[in-house]
């Protein structure tokens, strides 16, 4: 079975704080994705990968950067986090344009 | 712009009915459909994927391609109240060379006993 993990199911931290969120897949994939998830607006694309260190731009990337050293890591940086930026945070995994897999989520509150 | 457009619902139908949600898309070029399943507070999973025109069946689940109309559906028979959630459709194309999926805002389905 796939697995997708991420390093926090919750996090709380203050406006300003650098914020990083690690997720991890065994299965080799080489697309690598981090969507944030919010009430209504359903999922938006911050940024993926399609090899280390690639990196191409999704839909809402301002604010955030993302760090892939290894194949099998793929790191999303909240540089200065704002209250906005509370959401819930998946990531996903897949080969070429086959299943996209999930992790559990981030929950992430910004006070 | 890719689009990918469901109806939010929510659809609610009676337990053992037929469930039947719809999604359309904008891009001629797609090549792979996916239907989601998500509960509340969890992660999206996959219940089917389809790639060529035509029906699809796993179980209770059929999933539905007309590439000509852009449009993919998906028709739950026998619904259950733990199919209640919501199905996210996902459209996946080239772009660039790489494959970044668009995924439907989702419809939320409420199945009552």
């Amino acid at each position: 079975d796939v697995k997708v993990t991420q390093s926090s199911r919750y996090l709380v931290k203050r406006t300003g704080e650098k914020v990083f969120l690690e997720c991890v897949q065994d299965m080799d994939h080489e697309n690598m994705f981090w969507y944030r998830q919010d009430p209504g607006l359903g999922l938006r694309l911050i940024y993926f990968s399609y090899d280390v260190k690639m990196k191409e731009k999704g839909d809402i990337p301002e604010g955030y950067s993302v760090s892939r050293e290894k194949k099998e890591r793929f790191s999303l940086i909240l540089e200065s986090a704002s209250t906005n930026q509370t959401s819930m945070y998946l990531c996903a995994s897949s080969f070429r344009q086959e299943t996209q897999y999930f992790g559990p989520g981030t929950r992430l509150l910004v006070l | 712009q890719k689009e990918v457009e469901q109806n939010s619902g929510p659809l609610s139908v009676p337990e053992g009915a037929i469930a039947s949600l719809n999604c359309t898309y904008s891009d001629r070029g797609s090549q792979s459909f996916f239907w989601y399943r998500q509960y509340s507070g969890k992660s999206p999973e996959l219940i089917m994927f389809i790639y060529s025109n035509g029906d699809k069946e796993d179980g209770r689940f059929t999933a539905q391609l007309n590439k000509a109309s852009q449009y993919v559906s998906l028709l739950i028979r026998d619904s259950q109240p733990s199919d209640s959630a919501t199905y996210l459709c996902a459209v996946n194309g080239a772009s660039g060379g790489s494959y970044i999926p668009t995924f439907g805002r989702g419809t939320s389905l409420i199945v009552h006993p």
